[in-house]
């Protein structure tokens, strides 16, 4: 069984740049996370989708944050415009059951 | 707020002894978890451990939990150098998210 991918695994840009994040989770995981690790400080959640529907969003750090699961499957965060505290290492994870969530390798953002 | 605090922050320690991390966490949980993350890698899941339970072994790892003082500890025996990583408690409330705390690099030295 594949487990949960993201792309790209590093990305550089400039303040004021856009980027897309994306995230496949395990095949038939309803549930999908996205969370966040900044300046070596703790994971953080940002937001969990089942399906296609938002189910909480309330790690979302501002509107600057988007994200997104259409037709229930992947999902992309894009961040528009990156500011540099933004830099970090963004985690999805997905799961059958609530607790039991699996972690993909992480996409290093670095904004300059 | 923060969850979960893990201590020491940084531990070094020769193959073979063993390795304790310790957690703290604020408020009541439903599970708390153990994950590794090994360097540029993702999270691994280590081992899960219910609010009603005490122990729990897994191969040469062991987590305790005690909920009256709100803290775990992972004890991983006869450490190797494959150990190295960042060890991360993570604890669910009421909810399907999970909080993690800062997090322990283990350094094991061959």
């Amino acid at each position: 069984e594949a487990g949960v991918t993201q792309f790209p695994s590093h990305s550089v840009i400039e303040k004021g740049q856009t980027v897309t994040l994306r995230c496949d989770p395990i095949s038939g995981h309803d549930n999908l996370y996205w969370y966040r690790r900044v300046m070596g400080k703790e994971i953080k959640f940002l937001l969990h989708f089942v399906k296609e529907s938002k189910q909480d969003e309330s790690g979302m750090p501002n509107n600057r944050f988007l994200a997104e699961r259409t037709g229930g499957t992947y999902s992309t965060l894009k961040v528009q415009p990156a500011e540099l505290e933004d830099s970090g290492v963004y985690f999805c994870a997905s799961s059958r059951l609530a607790y039991e969530q699996y972690f993909g390798p992480g996409t290093r953002l670095t904004v300059t | 707020s923060q969850q979960g605090e893990e201590d020491p922050q940084a531990l070094s320690i020769q193959e073979g002894e063993n390795a304790t991390m310790n957690c703290s966490y604020k408020t009541s949980i439903n599970n708390l978890q153990w994950y590794r993350q090994n360097s540029g890698r993702g999270l691994v899941h280590l081992i899960l451990i219910r609010s009603n339970e005490r122990e729990k072994h897994s191969g040469r790892l062991r987590v305790t939990l005690d909920t009256s003082k709100k803290s775990s500890s992972l004890l991983i025996t006869a450490s190797r150098a494959a150990d190295t990583a960042s060890y991360f408690c993570a604890t669910d409330v009421r909810t399907d998210k999970l909080i993690f705390g800062t997090g322990t690099r283990l350094q094991v030295f061959p």
